[in-house]
């Protein structure tokens, strides 16, 4: 899987968007791009992924440039609840024994009043 | 979506002492797996348990340490062996389901001291 670099603490005032920031420049063809939050105390949760085009859902939209070597996830309205890590992973579709995730270190999120 | 139940959600135990974590889904599962976060730190993976085979061990991890079991398509248990101070983590449980598996679901932990 391809190593990816994120920062390592981000803030956002509430209510405003948090845009968290994703390289992966050593990223293959058919690897996707996945993102996970890990609120304190709890199991990761999915959010999103993507392989070429921008996506977006009920919680969040990925961006990811042309030449896939970075991507942005975009909470539109952070809130207090979207305090947590965010972990960027890029990885092959999930098949069999090319199942596990490799977790990086993440961006702490911290949104505030 | 599948919902996942780690048992026990803590535990403070003595050195040289044995734990065993469960993890039970509440539907049929294609892969299940182990993972270990240590304070502070991000989420390593232990292994994968295989339903009715032995699991397969990353680097860094051994079966005599973490012994796993995966008797069905539901249940899997860690044990944690031998136990000292460094094991002291979190241990997290994760599945998924294939061939749809689009996104891994993953138990609320097991918070284990080691005193």
């Amino acid at each position: 899987d391809a190593k990816t670099t994120q920062p390592p603490s981000m803030d956002c005032a509430e209510g405003r968007a948090a845009n968290l920031p994703c390289n992966h420049s050593t990223i293959s063809g058919n690897e996707y791009v996945y993102w996970y939050r890990q609120i304190h105390s709890q199991g990761p949760q999915y959010i999103i992924h993507g392989l070429k085009n921008n996506e977006t859902n009920e919680m969040a939209s990925l961006i990811i440039t042309e030449d896939r070597k970075s991507s942005t996830l975009i909470l539109p309205h952070a809130t207090l609840r979207d305090t947590a890590v965010y972990y960027c992973i890029v990885r092959v579709p999930i098949t069999g024994t090319a199942s596990k995730l490799t977790f990086g270190t993440g961006t702490r999120l911290q949104v505030t009043l | 979506s599948a919902v996942i139940s780690q048992k026990p959600s803590r535990d403070i135990c003595q050195r040289g002492t044995s734990l065993t974590i469960q993890c039970q889904v509440d539907s049929q599962v294609t892969m299940m797996f182990w993972y270990r976060q240590q304070p502070g730190q991000s989420l390593t993976l232990i292994a994968t348990a295989n339903q009715g085979s032995e699991a397969t061990y990353e680097s860094g991890f051994v079966i005599d340490k973490f012994p796993i079991s995966r008797p069905n398509l539901t249940f899997s248990t860690l044990t944690v062996s031998n136990m000292s101070p460094e094991d002291s983590s979190i241990y997290l449980c994760s599945v998924l389901i294939l061939p749809r598996g689009t996104e891994a679901f993953f138990g609320q932990g097991t918070r284990l001291t080691v005193v």
